[in-house]
């Protein structure tokens, strides 16, 4: 049974920077997982921010970036901003299906 | 503008087969760079990928491990739109549930969400 694994929850303060991360139990996340990441607010659908690693939408804001790190996709805020208080989700492929992680919770304090 | 419009029953008894529909505009049902998913979302289980239908030449059904037995995703090509459809529902199927399009892996335009709800 595999598994995505995201940090429960996360706390950053107004202008920092934070990495969210997203880890496989099969290994090691490549590009080749297609990781895509998603915001959302209580009440809305999931937004979507990036996919295939790191490339941005039109309306991703800037201070929105996706890398590999660590053997694990990563989602960084830099200048986060209090409307960035959400919770993220990333998502993966595994050669015809996809899954989700649980998801972050990030607080902005 | 891609856009998609759900439409389904939002009550379904238990046992019985939960049924929705997502309408296609502004772009192909039958695309060669795209695929069809339906996602749900529960407090129980999150989101979760459930499956999705795509035309390489021929047509293709991918599913979630989770309920590769129950569902069934079809295209509808005279109506452009496609089908989701999941048997005997219990009330853990009871979720939010999303039609989304997938062009080349950019998982990126979302229906407006169908919550059904499994009770008798």
């Amino acid at each position: 049974q595999t598994v995505v694994t995201q940090e429960p929850s996360l706390t950053v303060s107004p202008g920092g920077t934070v990495t969210l991360t997203c880890a496989s139990s099969t290994g090691a996340v490549t590009s080749g997982y297609y990781p895509n990441w998603f915001q959302q607010k209580p009440g809305q659908a999931p937004r979507p921010l990036i996919y295939s690693t790191s490339n941005k939408y039109s309306w991703t804001p800037a201070r929105f970036s996706g890398s590999l790190l660590g053997g694990k996709a990563a989602l960084t805020l830099s200048g986060v901003q209090p409307e960035d208080e959400a919770e993220y989700y990333c998502l993966l492929y595994y050669g015809g299906t996809w899954m989700f992680g649980g998801g972050t919770k990030l607080t902005v304090l | 503008q891609v856009q998609l419009q759900q439409s389904g029953p939002g009550l379904v008894k238990p046992s019985q087969t939960l049924s929705l529909t997502c309408a296609i505009s502004g772009d192909s049902v039958s695309s060669n760079s795209v695929a069809w998913n339906w996602i749900r979302q529960s407090p129980s289980r999150g989101l979760e990928w459930l499956g999705r239908t795509y035309y390489r030449s021929k047509w293709y059904n991918d599913y979630a491990v989770s309920v590769r037995s129950r569902i069934t995703i079809n295209p509808d090509t005279s109506k452009n739109q496609f089908s989701l459809q999941l048997n005997s529902v219990t009330p853990e199927d009871t979720a939010v549930y999303y039609c989304v399009r997938d062009l080349n892996w950019a998982v990126a335009w979302w229906g407006q969400g169908t919550l059904v709800t499994v009770s008798s």
